[in-house]
């Protein structure tokens, strides 16, 4: 099974900011990575899928890059509404996610 | 409107079984491979089952093979998940959750770009 390490479990950070979450696969998965923002009490809502493609209404603060087999969740510019739990996943092959992380103020 | 609301949650005790659905609504449900993914409260995202959009294929995490089974009626919009002799470990939110793209299969997917609310089953 393809497993994900996504770092760091929490962060600190304050508006305006820019952050970076990273998410490491234990096997080539091409670009078949998703993130998504989930927030207390809240389903998980899709910002990236294939690695790097905005899904429809997101911000464009929000961008994903890949370096081999290794991800990256790039915030700049951090706002209010971006303090949550952040999942990355792998749809190479079955599903996987990360383990999150929380963006905390 | 576009959504996805599971039900059939609750207090259930090991050993016992329980039945959660997912009414769809608002697009053609028919079309879409559907899982069942769950959280522990505070913890991260576990996916638990899948089918495909005709029904034709099942997969699950190895925790919950031979015990819960994913199945849906096309006719009627609905997801299931059966969960036979629950666990301790089995408590958490269930959320049931859309392939983002049509006809997808176990492979190269686009991630999940619908989910419903969650339900939360309770083992005790």
């Amino acid at each position: 099974d393809i497993q994900l390490t996504q770092f760091p479990s929490s962060l600190s950070a304050s508006v305006g900011d820019r952050i970076t979450i990273t998410c490491r696969a234990s096997q080539s998965i091409d670009k078949y990575v998703s993130w998504y923002q989930q927030k207390p009490g809240k389903a998980p809502n899709l910002l990236i899928n294939g690695a790097s493609t905005l899904q429809s209404g997101v911000p464009s603060r929000f961008s994903g890059g890949q370096s081999g087999a290794e991800f990256t969740l790039t915030i700049s510019d951090l706002q209010p509404g971006d303090f949550a739990t952040y999942h990355c996943q792998q749809t190479y092959t079955r599903w996987t996610f990360g383990q999150g992380t929380k963006v905390e103020i | 409107q576009v959504q996805l609301v599971e039900s059939g949650g609750g207090v259930v005790q090991p050993g016992t079984s329980l039945r959660l659905s997912c009414a769809a609504s608002g697009f053609t449900f028919s079309s879409f491979g559907m899982h069942w993914i769950r959280q522990v409260p505070g913890k991260g995202l576990e996916w638990v089952a899948m089918i495909t959009y005709e029904g034709s294929k099942k997969y699950y995490v190895d925790s919950v093979q031979g015990r819960f089974s994913i199945s849906r009626d096309n006719a009627e919009k609905t997801l299931y998940l059966q969960i036979n002799s629950p666990r301790s470990e089995d408590t958490a939110f269930y959320y049931c959750a859309r392939e983002s793209s049509p006809w997808g299969g176990v492979t190269l997917g686009d991630g999940f770009d619908l989910w419903g609310p969650g339900t939360m089953v309770i083992v005790s």
